[in-house]
């Protein structure tokens, strides 16, 4: 995989809890991206960021905070955990060469996060 | 109405065949299609893109793009065991991340 590590892989945890979750990239990209994927609706993205303490949303950004304090890391907060957060938390960064920038083309591994 | 619709099968085809996936959309502001693999378990992986109308080959695989007929499609020539995987199509508008949309994706079972 390019460069990213997206830390924990798995998680369970309890309603109203925050959690945190971690995406680190090797490869000095300028975009970082947050997505969850869930049966039935593809990927959907929560928010992303185009450069240090730069983000803004994407779709389903609700319940949702993110930071970038580094080039290199880009963390995604759900303030306070709920049932309908469980999911598979893909984290990605951009671009190919030849691409147009900001078009993501490479994804972590995902985390998968269980809200009890 | 989803912006992206794509068949979330699952496709079963014998080994050797051709496979066509496909996707519909209803944004004709779309300039830039995607198509990415994903293994059980893994993240996505970026296969091929294509810009505006057009046919793009590489390798085994295909992709059309029919901008007239908001349709896209993915083909894959002498199916292997390995391109087991589902299949999602990606679009959007501009470079802005965050216009792009996906596909629900097509599961793809290539059967031996």
């Amino acid at each position: 995989d390019a460069g990213i590590t997206q830390s924990p892989r798995h998680k369970v945890t309890e309603t109203g809890t925050p959690v945190t979750l971690r995406c680190h990239q090797t490869e000095n990209h300028r975009y970082m991206y947050w997505y969850r994927q869930d049966p039935g609706h593809g990927l959907r993205l929560i928010h992303y960021s185009y450069g240090v303490k730069d983000t803004d949303k994407g779709e389903v950004s609700d319940g949702y905070s993110v930071s970038r304090s580094k080039t290199e890391d880009f963390l995604l907060t759900l303030e306070s955990a709920t049932s309908s957060q469980t999911s598979v938390y893909f984290c990605a960064i951009s671009a190919l060469p030849g691409l147009p920038e900001g078009t993501e083309a490479f994804f972590g591994q995902g985390t998968r996060l269980t809200v009890v | 109405q989803k912006e992206v619709e794509q068949d979330p099968g699952p496709l079963s085809v014998p080994e050797g065949a051709i496979v066509s996936l496909n996707c519909t959309y209803s944004n004709s502001a779309f300039q830039y299609f995607m198509w990415y693999r994903q293994y059980s378990r893994k993240g996505p992986e970026l296969l091929m893109y294509t810009y505006s109308s057009g046919n793009k080959e590489d390798g085994r695989f295909t992709a059309q793009v029919d901008k007239s007929s908001k349709y896209i499609s993915l083909f894959i020539r002498d199916s292997q065991p390995s391109d087991s995987a589902t299949y999602l199509c990606a679009m959007s508008v501009g470079s802005s991340a965050s216009k792009i949309i996906f596909g629900s994706g097509t599961r793809l079972s290539i059967r031996p």
